[in-house]
């Protein structure tokens, strides 16, 4: 499996946006860019995936490089809710399964 | 809507005892069905998936064994728990298809004494 790389941790303030990198440098051309977020004491939540366009949807958008070997989870305007930690996860299109890394964890200040 | 349960959320069992953790998927067929675990402060290790019933591959050699009996039911199972098989047991289910996301359930908080 194409690895990634994140940082392990981020701050942001309370309604500031947070931007979230991820490196895959070994992407291949057939696999999709997964987040994933994961609450205290909860599963992880789908958050949103991309090929090779930006992407949007309610909770954040996903900002491809051209080159697609990296790639950025953006939050607009960050609330307590958004305190998680967030995986960034390399997926062929017809991939039963999902690898999980340590991942990002986001501390969002009051 | 499409929504998933697990069962219990606690647990707290001693060693050497038998397991059965249940998951049930509602408001769809044919789901690709997984269990994961999460030990105290790690990530997410895929223990079993499932992509119809009685279909069952395992990721890791392990003390726990998974069964489909039913298309929208996943059960994890042991026969003499481990000190090691503490952790947070998840359950989740993807439709069958190209890219689709994974959902997960709460989870099964798992202590062993």
């Amino acid at each position: 499996d194409a690895k990634t790389t994140q940082p392990n941790s981020m701050e942001s303030n309370e309604e500031e946006p947070v931007h979230l990198p991820c490196n895959h440098s070994t992407i291949s051309g057939t696999d999709y860019i997964h987040w994933y977020r994961q609450l205290p004491s909860q599963g992880p939540e789908y958050v949103i995936h991309g090929l090779t366009s930006n992407v949007n949807n309610r909770m954040a958008s996903l900002a491809i490089a051209e080159d697609r070997k990296s790639s950025t989870l953006i939050l607009h305007r960050a609330t307590l809710r958004d305190a998680a930690v967030y995986y960034c996860i390399l997926s062929e299109s017809n991939d039963y399964k999902l690898s999980f890394g340590a991942g990002t964890t986001v501390t969002v200040r009051a | 809507s499409q929504t998933i349960h697990q069962w219990p959320a606690t647990l707290v069992q001693p060693v050497g005892s038998p397991l059965s953790l249940e998951c049930t998927v509602e408001g769809t067929s044919n789901p690709n069905l997984y269990w994961y675990r999460q030990a105290a402060g790690r990530g997410l290790q895929l223990l079993f998936y499932s992509v119809g019933i009685g279909q069952i591959s395992s990721e890791v050699p392990q003390n726990l064994s998974a069964s489909r009996p039913q298309d929208r039911q996943f059960i994890l199972s042991s026969k003499k728990l481990l000190l090691s098989d503490s952790g947070f047991y998840l359950c989740a289910w993807r439709a069958d298809g190209l890219n689709q996301p994974q959902h997960f359930g709460d989870g099964t908080r798992l202590s062993i004494l």
